[in-house]
């Protein structure tokens, strides 16, 4: 069965950086875009990031751009979140998903929280 | 910017029907949005529920469906039961590789 599971959170102080993974099993990983979506705290659910199979084509959201670098490495079956200048703002549950066909996110990890906090 | 909006919060009997809906604010929801529909429950990880243009993901019972009503995009759930309370989100796909979630609606069943 499909599984992903995120790993790397915890609290950082703005302005510095951290990375997350996502480690995937249980389907073909190299053939399937993968996508990071965050949850603030009670808050919905919003969008941040998509990586190509292949990963040569990424797409972010506005408000991560030029902070964030989505990433993969297919040998290892590994997603990857790269953020830099956190702000308070990026604190927030941050989910994995697996795309289909860019129409649904069809699989979901557990979630991992990153708090920014000084 | 783009907003994707429903209605916030929503109530159904046990075994009514209730449909939750997913707009733009500045344009008709379509096909080509390719609407898809998540639950989610308290401290959980969201579940996919359904998407374009009407299917279930494994293991979704068949009280739940999707469709285009009018400018907006729409799930249903009919049969209502206590397991349904949760938090359901509809997210839209806007083109170049961006997409745009709603606000949520908080479906209470009482």
């Amino acid at each position: 069965q499909v599984q992903l599971v995120e790993s790397g959170g915890g609290v950082v102080q703005p302005g510095r950086s951290l990375r997350l993974s996502c480690a995937a099993s249980g389907f073909s990983y190299t053939t399937y875009g993968m996508h990071w979506v965050r949850q603030a705290p009670g808050k919905g659910l919003e969008w941040v990031a998509l990586i190509s199979y292949d990963g040569t084509v990424p797409y972010y959201a506005d408000s991560v751009k030029g902070r964030f670098t989505i990433s993969r490495d297919n040998s290892k079956n590994t997603l990857y979140l790269q953020m830099n200048s956190l702000r308070p703002e990026d604190t927030a549950v941050y989910y994995c998903a697996k795309d289909l066909e860019m129409i649904v996110f069809d699989y979901w990890g557990q979630g991992i929280l990153v708090t920014v906090s000084s | 910017q783009t907003v994707v909006t429903q209605e916030p919060s929503l109530s159904v009997s046990p075994g009514g029907t209730v449909t939750i809906t997913c707009g733009l604010s500045s344009a008709s929801v379509s096909t080509t949005h390719y609407p898809s529909w998540y639950q989610q429950t308290p401290g959980q990880a969201p579940r996919t529920l359904i998407y374009s243009p009407n299917v279930r993901s494994s293991g979704v019972p068949g009280r739940f469906s999707a469709s285009i009503l009018g400018s907006r995009a729409a799930l249903t759930i009919t049969r209502a039961q206590a397991d349904d309370e949760a938090h359901y989100y509809c997210v839209l796909y806007m083109g170049s590789g961006g997409w745009v979630f709603g606000g949520g609606t908080m479906l209470t069943v009482l």
